[in-house]
């Protein structure tokens, strides 16, 4: 099946600093999607790429849909206490419904 | 306004008890999912329903059954608990499914220890 390598597995950091994780697949994906994951909640959807190549922001983030379809990267500018948590990356490609995760990376940003 | 949403929140029951937990999406999607993480934090995928029909069904062993009364429902039956069951059930929700690229909108978890 498909699978996704996320990493890194965790990062800390200082308070403004610039973060940037990746994912790999070993197959094309059709869609990447980011999610962040507080303590005690579900997966919420922070950032959506829809075409190859596609660069897309939501506010302090940037991430990228790769040319090849086999990868996608998120960046955090001017990181802030709140950004820690648990982040998710996501590729729904090919004739089923699933949607293939990584295994997370977790920020720790230190205030 | 809540999306999703799932009860219980918390479910602590003992090995070889049968439970279930609902999920229910006020969305207007036609398709739902049931998603596992366990204690390392890893997602995977178990059940989906379109409009009340069955269309994913991962390598789940058979003591889990999902019900979908309608298409804003999907309540998950587990029996004879074992402690490997332990770990956070995620409901979650999306407009359509297959090739569409609508965003799947997840519940707040149910985590469930079986002790």
């Amino acid at each position: 099946g498909q699978q996704l390598n996320q990493s890194p597995q965790s990062m800390f950091i200082q308070e403004g600093e610039d973060v940037s994780m990746n994912c790999t697949s070993s197959s094309i994906f059709n869609t990447w999607l980011w999610y962040k994951q507080d303590p005690g909640e579900g997966p919420v959807l922070l950032i959506a790429l829809y075409k190859a190549g596609e660069l897309t922001s939501n506010g302090r983030l940037t991430a990228q849909f790769g040319i090849t379809r086999k990868d996608s990267f998120l960046n955090i500018s001017a990181s802030i206490p709140s950004d820690v948590g648990i982040y998710f990356c996501a590729g729904h490609g090919g004739s089923n419904y699933k949607l293939t995760f990584g295994k997370g990376t977790l920020l720790t940003v230190n205030p | 306004d809540t999306a999703v949403s799932q009860t219980p929140k918390y479910l602590v029951t003992q090995m070889g008890n049968d439970k279930s937990i609902k999920c229910e999406q006020n969305l207007g999607h036609d398709t739902m999912y049931w998603y596992k993480q366990d204690s390392k934090k890893f997602l995977k995928i178990m059940f989906s329903y379109n409009n009340k029909e069955l269309i994913i069904n991962e390598t789940v062993p058979n003591r889990f059954s999902p019900k979908s009364p309608d298409k804003a429902h999907l309540n998950l039956h587990i029996n004879s608990l074992e402690l490997g069951d332990s770990a956070v059930y995620f409901c979650a929700s999306s407009r359509q499914g297959g090739y569409s690229t609508d965003t799947q909108y997840f519940g707040p978890g149910t985590r469930l220890t079986v002790l």
